[in-house]
């Protein structure tokens, strides 16, 4: 059961370049978030699903897109990177249900954009 | 305006140590969460509590303990006898009915550093 799963774990861009970060998740949870960490602003939400089909915005998504095609898969793609976007990017997941309130994180991916 | 806020940016003490990170919060719902997470420096994120809006009684688990008031909007976190391991960045976060819990709201961050 690996949880939460997300690569790559550093990547180093140039300018303009795109990528996609990966995550995955083995725990049947519906809901699937994107968040953005940099110094001293916590956690901002990127973008999230609350299912396969369905993704919504979250506070900054400009310069991010998003799909889910799957339970298990929630892709982050930059499409033409700016050092704005250097961060630490973290997938999470929260299950449905009375129990499932809280949100489980993967181990972040550390990304730098020259 | 911020949802949640933790107004102590970095803390630090000296092992043994008890110290309290505050954690106030906004919201005009009735029903919400809070909950805690913590950082370690390796970097992940850990989750520590949830409390619901109708339990205000408080919790304790070992060294820790939490005190939620409704009536400061505050969930205060106490770590009692501060070990070096208890380093970390602590967020504190809010999730509300009027989202359908769908989002959790963080606050800044509290950056305990424990001295030994």
């Amino acid at each position: 059961n690996a949880g939460v799963t997300q690569t790559p774990k550093f990547r180093v861009l140039k300018t303009g370049q795109s990528m996609t970060l990966l995550c995955a998740q083995d725990m049947n949870h519906e809901y699937m978030y994107w968040y953005r960490q940099d110094p001293g602003m916590g956690l901002r939400l990127i973008h999230y699903s609350v299912g396969a089909g369905i993704t919504d915005q979250g506070e900054v998504p400009n310069g991010y897109n998003v799909s889910r095609s799957t339970t298990e898969d929630f892709p982050l793609r930059l499409l033409s990177a700016a050092p704005s976007q250097t961060s630490v990017y973290f997938c999470a997941t929260k299950g449905w249900g009375a129990s499932s309130y809280e949100q489980y994180f993967g181990p972040g991916t550390r990304l730098t954009v020259t | 305006a911020q949802k949640v806020t933790q107004a102590q940016t970095e803390i630090s003490v000296v092992e043994k140590e008890d110290v309290t990170l505050d954690c106030v919060y906004e919201t005009r719902d009735t029903t919400y969460y809070l909950f805690w997470y913590k950082q370690p420096p390796s970097g992940e994120l850990v989750f520590l509590i949830r409390r619901n809006s109708f339990d205000e009684q408080n919790e304790i688990s070992g060294r820790y303990s939490w005190n939620f008031q409704k009536s400061t909007s505050s969930f205060n976190f106490t770590i009692t006898a501060s070990q070096v391991v208890d380093s970390a960045v602590y967020f504190c976060a809010l999730s509300e009915a009027q989202t359908s819990y769908d989002k959790v709201i963080f606050g800044p961050g509290t950056s305990l550093s424990v001295i030994p």
